[in-house]
């Protein structure tokens, strides 16, 4: 089982849509948990952390159940830009390491 | 601005040639990251240090090694370069690796062994 599981998608919305993606890890001890997004042929950049409590940046929220090992990102009013792979991480390995799922695709659509 | 430098965009290299990648950090971090990505696959980390002489083993190490001589400066070595070593090759650094939102990462170097 990988340590931190993503629905690949492509998930393809309409401009204006509210899309969720969902996040599994595995490793109980898991310490801190981020949302990354990465633009085609570029490198990950940090999007926003995931508070226990949840948190929300503009059109992102970002929630976390630890019971659950399972992390969320929603999307309000999406816009064209937001079209990129979302990638969920966990810092593991007593704080030695991220682990990084594999990504959920986005394109958002005129 | 913050700059995490890979030295070459894209690379091709024969099989069994001996490959250096370069990653240069110009924010005095203690820690640098190796990772490769690949489609399905995801990020997968290969090498970190995180101070000069240093060095761990990631997850997938096997063929690969490093040298960090220098702070600012941490070195992928692919000792014999292989086909199932093409791949996106990202560098990172962070001034705490405790802290998983201050990682910055290079903009990667595509290796293509033929």
């Amino acid at each position: 089982r990988k340590e931190v599981e993503q629905d690949p998608g492509p998930f393809n919305v309409p401009e204006g849509a509210t899309v969720a993606f969902n996040c599994t890890y595995s490793n109980s001890a898991s310490q801190s948990f981020f949302w990354y997004r990465q633009d085609c042929r570029k490198e990950p950049k940090l999007l926003m952390s995931v508070y226990s409590s949840g948190n929300e940046d503009g059109r992102f929220t970002a929630q976390l159940n630890r019971a659950s090992q399972y992390i969320s990102l929603l999307i309000r009013d999406s816009k064209l830009s937001d079209s990129a792979t979302y990638l969920c991480v966990v810092l593991t390995g007593g704080g030695n390491k991220l682990t990084f799922g594999t990504g959920t695709q986005l394109k958002v659509e005129l | 601005d913050v700059k995490v430098t890979q030295s070459s965009r894209y690379l091709v290299k024969r099989t069994g040639e001996k490959v250096f990648l370069e990653c240069v950090q110009d924010m005095d971090h203690e820690n640098m990251f190796w990772y490769r990505q690949d489609p399905g696959l995801g990020l997968r980390l290969i090498y970190f240090s995180y101070d000069v002489k240093m060095k761990e083993k990631g997850d997938i190490p096997e063929g690969y090694s490093v040298s960090r001589e220098k702070k600012e400066r941490f070195s992928l070595i692919l000792e014999s370069a292989s086909t199932n070593q093409t791949s996106m090759y990202l560098c990172a650094s962070t001034i705490d690796r405790g802290r998983g939102n201050g990682y910055t990462f290079g903009s990667g170097t595509r290796l293509t062994v033929v």
